[in-house]
């Protein structure tokens, strides 16, 4: 079975200095996965996503993350945190293109000026 | 970029009522959307997976009588909430999968506040 674990509840950065928001999977096969981003009240914004090719992928507002098969991650990332970034961020899994996502159970990021 | 509308945004309902949710796609067919629930501060979890002119699949444990999905067209899909309680006030989220761009992207609405009094 797909699952995806964000081993941190909450992540908290000063504005100006680097985030990692983890997460790591499990799935059969190749995986799809995606990072988005939720404000209050609001759906989910894309950020980004692998699928294949690059372990590193760039993705909206500065964001990156990078795929690591061997240790099954794909942290999101961000060489300087901005306080607008302050949300809730999803990882999420699925076996193929177009299926139905498992989410992590989120991590909210609190940037501090 | 390709849009997914849900209507309402949200809604308050009396206990026993049934409520209509809508999810469109603006500039893109959709022959499969999924329904998700998410509850205050935890992740989305995927209720059913919408088929246009099909019956939808549903996840374990999901009350297929009481969560009406039907997806009539390749751009909208509906779940009603029949006979609404208090533990089903939730924030419902769908998404859009586009195929027929060749880009097979998955596309999340804005999702829909459902209180039940």
């Amino acid at each position: 079975a797909q699952s995806v674990a964000q081993p941190e509840d909450q992540v908290n950065v000063a504005e100006g200095n680097p985030l990692t928001v983890k997460c790591t999977y499990s799935v059969s096969g190749n995986p799809y996965l995606f990072w988005y981003v939720q404000y209050p009240n609001r759906g989910l914004q894309f950020l980004l996503k692998y699928i294949t090719g690059d372990n590193l992928v760039k993705g909206s507002y500065g964001f990156e993350a990078e795929f690591n098969k061997s240790q099954t991650s794909f942290h999101l990332k961000k060489p300087s945190a901005l306080v607008s970034d302050s949300a809730l961020y999803f990882c999420a899994v699925s076996q193929q293109a177009g299926t139905a996502l498992i989410f992590g159970k989120g991590t909210t990021l609190s940037v501090s000026s | 970029g390709a849009v997914v509308s849900q209507h309402p945004s949200w809604v308050i309902c009396k206990s026993g009522t049934s409520v209509k949710i809508e999810c469109r796609s603006l500039d893109f067919q959709a022959t499969t959307m999924f329904w998700y629930r998410q509850f205050p501060k935890q992740s989305l979890m995927l209720m059913a997976t919408s088929n246009e002119g099909s019956k939808a699949t549903y996840e374990q444990g999901v009350e297929k009588d009481k969560f009406l999905i039907n997806h009539a067209s390749l751009t909208l899909s509906t779940l009603t909430v029949t006979s609404a309680h208090p533990e089903d006030s939730s924030f419902y989220i769908c998404s859009a999968r586009d195929w027929t761009s060749g880009t097979d992207e998955q596309y999340f609405g804005p999702g829909t506040r459902l209180t039940v009094t």
